[in-house]
């Protein structure tokens, strides 16, 4: 069954960081893999979306990294700014074939930025 | 397109009514997902239907528990009767392709007294 992990469960940091947020998988015959932020009281965003076979995604200031071999993803954020702060989560989808989709989540990474 | 839509947006009811949430796909989209979030067990996969069709549904908690997707446009998740312990908030999510991007829609939160 596979498990997905998000270290650490909440993060502070100052406006203007540069940080890592991880995610780590139990089992590598992943699909591709989703990062997502949730604002309080509200749905999921997609942020980034990785193939299997492609090793990272970029889109504005964030950078999403993939090594399926180790079972790891990362998701860097260049200058954070307060309104970055959210929960963000990665989820992955099994490579089983067929109709398998279930998409598996972490249980997120708090991030405040202060100002 | 205005994204995946989900009614309501709240929902407060007593222990033993039937609690019914609906969810309008983005056009298109062929995946239809439901979710739950709790504080306890985070987001977990109820169902999901490919084409009008559910292809999993081992993730229903009870079958109190039951979804329909009678057209491309429309599902439902209905619980007969509530409980408290289904308190959560219920999200619905759409994609266009096997592993294409989830969208999904803003949430019903469901409290039963």
């Amino acid at each position: 069954k596979q498990e997905v992990t998000q270290i650490p469960a909440a993060l502070s940091v100052p406006e203007g960081e540069n940080l890592v947020l991880n995610c780590s998988f139990t089992d590598s015959a992943i699909y591709n893999l989703q990062w997502f932020r949730q604002d309080p009281g509200k749905g999921l965003t997609s942020l980034l979306l990785i193939q299997s076979s492609q090793r990272e995604q970029t889109s504005g200031r964030l950078n999403a990294s993939l090594d399926k071999s180790s079972g790891r993803s990362t998701l860097y954020i260049a200058a954070s700014q307060p309104g970055d702060s959210a929960t963000y989560l990665c989820a992955v989808i099994p490579n089983s074939g067929g109709s398998n989709y279930k998409l598996t989540f972490g249980k997120g990474t708090l991030l405040t930025v202060n100002p | 397109d205005a994204g995946v839509i989900q009614s309501p947006r709240h929902e407060v009811t007593e222990m033993g009514q039937e609690v019914t949430l609906r969810c309008k796909p983005i056009s298109g989209h062929d995946y239809l997902f439901w979710y739950r979030q709790t504080m306890m067990r985070g987001l977990e996969l109820l169902i999901y239907f490919n084409n009008n069709v559910p292809i999993d549904d081992s993730g229903m908690p009870e079958d109190r528990f039951s979804a329909k997707m009678p057209n491309a446009s429309f599902s439902t998740l209905k619980i007969q009767p509530s409980e408290p312990r289904d308190s959560a908030v219920y999200f619905c999510a759409s994609s266009f392709r096997r592993g294409h991007e989830q969208f999904f829609g803003p949430g019903t939160r469901l409290t039963v007294l």
